[in-house]
């Protein structure tokens, strides 16, 4: 069975910086998009950004377009999310999500637990 | 990117069948057939349950069917049961990046 573990939640001040990774295994990570996806607190789920399996095509909600970074390592079957210049509005629980297939945008068949980051002065 | 609307809650009793809308655009819903269609039960990650307007991933029940009209899709739950009650999620590709539903709470009377 997949399993996806994300890491590198807590709280930060606005401003402020993350990096969320999310290990991978039970699966060829290297073929794969994956996704992060996010739920602030009681709300519904947004969709944050995408990879393609090779890393090479990548595409972001336009709420964190020019602040956050998606990114893989497939030597390390990881996924990270390289947050900057965080906002309240960000707080959520983080998920990592694995793609149906190798482009970028495939929806997401396997969900990690998520992370939870919390931006609060 | 704004959401895509769906109402904030369908109720059914145990065996009838509920649908669930999805209204958006033809910048997404309305121009591509890349509709999907989650379930999420409280405090549990989504679980796909539709992708590509009406195909099911292998393991999810046949009680699950998803269409599109226009700018518009749905998810019918067929046999209503208990554990159907949950959440539930439509999203869709944009031209440049995807975008959920506001969410769907599905109540089992």
């Amino acid at each position: 069975e997949v399993q996806l573990v994300e890491s590198g939640g807590g709280l930060v001040q606005p401003g402020g910086s993350l990096r969320l990774s999310c290990a991978a295994s039970r699966f060829t990570f290297s073929s794969y998009a994956m996704s992060w996806v996010r739920q602030a607190p009681g709300k519904g789920l947004e969709w944050v950004s995408g990879i393609s399996a090779s890393g090479g095509t990548t595409y972001y909600a336009d709420s964190v377009k020019g602040r956050f970074t998606i990114s893989r390592d497939n030597s390390k079957n990881t996924l990270y999310l390289q947050m900057n210049s965080l906002r309240a509005e960000d707080t959520a629980l983080y998920y990592c999500a694995k793609g149906t297939g190798t482009a970028a945008r495939k929806p997401s068949d396997s969900w990690g637990q998520g992370t939870l980051v919390t931006v609060s002065s | 990117q704004s959401a895509l609307t769906q109402p904030a809650s369908v109720s059914g009793s145990p065996g009838q069948s509920i649908t669930i809308s999805c209204t958006g655009t033809s910048s997404d819903v309305g121009g591509y057939n890349y509709v999907s269609w989650y379930q999420q039960h409280p405090g549990k990650a989504p679980k796909l349950m539709i992708y590509d307007v009406s195909d099911r991933p292998s393991g999810v029940s046949n009680r699950f069917s998803g269409s599109k009209s226009g700018n518009t899709a749905s998810l019918t739950i067929s046999g209503l049961q208990a554990e159907d009650e949950a959440d539930y999620y439509c999203s869709s590709y944009t031209s440049s990046s995807t975008v959920f539903g506001t969410g769907t709470q599905v109540t089992v009377l």
